[in-house]
């Protein structure tokens, strides 16, 4: 049992580039989010998803697109990067809305030149 | 709408002494409140939630929090910390939406 695994792990990319982070979970787990995390800024939801099919706008959604069409996967695209999304990213996925645990993949850390 | 506030960003603690890492949230729905812990280059774990029920939660290694309604607070504590403890960690809100509310956190440094 896997829970919820990222990759790549790490990368670089220079201005204007593209390039998809992958995430995907093994517990049959309905919702999954996608965060990003920010020196002394927490947790920012980037796109979450209720299920395959189904996606929604996080608080930090601008520069991103995310898609989910399997129970399994939720992959994030971030489109031209910008030094601005050099951040740390996180997948999660949770059995329950808002009142369950979330699993949380051990994050791609992005730099962006 | 929810906000989680952790009101310290860091904390120095020496090795077997107590700590308390405060939490304070604000609501007008039902809330459920976790405690999740973060170590170096890896991923969040949950430590403890509280859904219902009593008031005192027990979590995984020696943490404990208690929800003060009235107080609008669930700060997390420990009566003697270990340094394998020195980690971030994150107080979490959710409750009558899909979406978690997370705080800013708060780094634990347990020194020798």
């Amino acid at each position: 049992n896997a829970g919820v695994t990222q990759t790549p792990k790490f990368r670089i990319l220079k201005i204007g580039q593209s390039m998809t982070l992958q995430c995907t979970q093994d517990m049959n787990h309905n919702y999954m989010y996608w965060y990003r995390q920010d020196p002394g800024m927490g947790l920012k939801l980037i796109y979450y998803s209720v299920g395959a099919g189904i996606t929604d706008k996080g608080e930090v959604p601008n520069g991103y697109n995310v898609s989910r069409s399997t129970t399994e996967d939720f992959p994030l695209r971030l489109e031209l990067a910008a030094p601005s999304q050099t951040s740390v990213y996180f997948c999660a996925s949770s059995p329950s809305p808002g009142n369950g645990e979330q699993y949380f993949g051990p994050g791609t850390r992005l730099t962006v030149t | 709408a929810q906000s989680v506030t952790q009101l310290d960003s860091q904390v120095p603690v020496f090795e077997e002494a107590p700590v308390e890492l405060r939490c304070n949230y604000s609501s007008s729905v039902s809330v459920y409140l976790f405690w999740y812990v973060q170590y170096p280059n890896q991923g969040l774990q949950l430590l403890l939630k509280y859904l219902s029920g009593s008031t005192l939660v027990k979590g995984i290694n020696g943490f404990e929090a208690e929800f003060n309604k009235s107080q609008t607070s669930f700060h997390l504590r420990k009566p003697s910390v270990h340094i394998s403890d020195t980690a971030e960690y994150f107080c979490a809100a959710g409750g009558g939406t899909y979406k978690y509310i997370f705080g800013t956190g708060t780094r634990l440094k347990v020194l020798a």
